[in-house]
């Protein structure tokens, strides 16, 4: 089966660019979403078909996609951006999530 | 405006068949390009995707659990509804109820509803 790679944790300081990493085979070749979850809450999609905003989700967020590895950058990161994120992708019509990233910002 | 809001039960026993309902409303089960998904997430844990029902009726499940899972819709209720047979201690989780498909991604999510498996 299918499987999404992410790092267990990232850390960033206030104002610098957050990267996350997912990765999986031919990665590229399938389109990767991304989402995040601040405890207590449900995930909200940040990023869709690799690159794009969902309407209300702030410019900083973007989203790329190459090899075998898809990427997400958070640039100028705030306070408010610590949660966890999670990469997914569609295999065939079966559904895959990273096992998701904790972003601290100290 | 879309929202899915799912109900069930609390609290399970071992062995136990859990059913979980999904009323979902602002957009159709059967006529709109999107179809509803069913996730867990264990407490603490990752987000596990279970299954998908597309807009034509089609069905895709987790291939481990396959054998246990069941979803389906009631397209005149506005409902989905997932299945899972034999219940363990390790099901328990927050399962949400995800409006999406495979070029939008997961866009509108349930608030979750927990489920604890306990005798």
């Amino acid at each position: 089966s299918y499987e999404l790679t992410q790092p267990p944790s990232v850390s960033v300081s206030p104002g610098q660019a957050a990267n996350i990493t997912c990765s999986g085979d031919n990665l590229d070749d399938k389109y990767t979403f991304w989402y995040h979850q601040k405890p207590g809450q449900s995930p909200v999609l940040v990023i869709y078909q690799d690159t794009k905003r969902p309407s209300g989700i702030p410019e900083r967020f973007s989203g790329s996609n190459s090899g075998n590895t898809a990427t997400l950058t958070i640039s100028g990161t705030q306070a408010m951006d610590e949660a966890d994120y999670y990469c997914q992708a569609w295999d065939y019509t079966t559904v895959v999530f990273g096992g998701g990233t904790k972003l601290t910002v100290l | 405006q879309v929202t899915l809001k799912e109900s069930g039960p609390v609290l399970v026993k071992p062995t136990e068949t859990l059913t979980l309902t999904c009323a979902v409303s602002g957009f159709s089960l059967s006529n709109d390009r999107m179809g509803v998904t069913w996730i867990r997430q264990p407490p603490g844990g990752a987000l596990e995707w279970l299954a998908h029902i597309f807009s034509n009726d089609e069905k895709s499940y987790l291939t481990s659990l396959k054998s246990r899972l069941t979803i389906s819709r009631d397209t005149s209720k506005s409902q989905v509804v997932l299945s899972m047979t034999n219940m363990d201690p390790v099901d328990t989780a927050t399962y949400y109820c995800v409006r999406g498909s495979s070029s939008s991604g997961f866009d509108y999510w349930g608030q979750g509803t927990l489920v604890t498996v306990s005798s």
